[in-house]
């Protein structure tokens, strides 16, 4: 089955510092998401991308986020500033259409901690 | 808005025990439902979903899960749970029929344990 990638596995990051996470979306999909899932915490929707640029965004996805997709197969999301409380653990997805039926691929997820 | 709830944080069971675990959504229109489990250090993976038509839903691994609208319910069943079936287990939801709103709504995941 395709795989959605991302690096790295984990970040290690100060506060204050950019970050950026880098994920590898299916190569024929066509939109790009970004969800989060703060240690025992739900899984929570950051932003949606589609024909470069944003679909839609949840309110978690502020000024200190961007999303941009640099080249035909990379597609990262920065914090420009981080906090302690961005530590979290990121999960970049795709898809190929929004069709009733089309899956969702996740990639394994960023594990990112703010000291 | 949308929300769910996952009531039981973490089950433990047996090896061959049968498995049910809750989900509720709140939303007033129609919703399309879904299970995701995530496997120690994998991405998250679609079970089963369900859009329309019979409630009951058949997924991977022998899992199924039924749509009861009345209960605003979408509970994960499997009749006879293994080892390899120690995982997080996540409902989740997207509301309407207008699919380029396709952001998903999550519950809060149920650690399933199974003990050999």
């Amino acid at each position: 089955e395709p795989e959605v990638t991302q690096t790295p596995s984990h970040q290690v990051t100060q506060m204050g510092q950019e970050v950026i996470l880098r994920c590898v979306p299916i190569s024929n999909h066509l939109y790009f998401y970004w969800y989060r899932q703060i240690l025992g915490q739900k899984v929570e929707f950051l932003v949606s991308f589609y024909n470069n640029e944003i679909s839609e965004k949840s309110e978690i996805f502020d000024d200190q986020f961007s999303v941009e997709r640099p080249d035909g197969s990379n597609f990262t999301l920065k914090i420009r500033s981080t906090k302690l409380e961005d530590s979290a653990m990121y999960f970049c997805a795709s898809r190929a259409t929004t069709t009733t039926n089309e899956k969702l691929f996740f990639g394994s997820g960023t594990q990112l901690s703010v000291l | 808005a949308q929300s769910v709830s996952q009531h039981n944080h973490h089950v433990i069971l047996s090896e061959a025990a049968s498995l049910e675990l809750g989900c509720n959504y709140s939303y007033g229109g129609t919703v399309n439902l879904f299970w995701y489990v995530q496997y120690p250090g994998q991405h998250l993976q679609l079970l089963l979903k369900y859009f329309s038509g019979d409630p009951l839903v058949k997924g991977i691994k022998g899992f199924e899960a039924e749509f009861i609208k009345s209960k605003f319910s979408f509970n994960l069943r499997k009749p006879s749970v293994q080892w390899s079936d120690t995982a997080e287990y996540f409902c989740a939801v997207t509301g309407g029929s207008n699919f380029g709103n396709e952001k998903l709504t999550f519950g809060t995941g149920t650690r399933l344990t199974i003990i050999p």
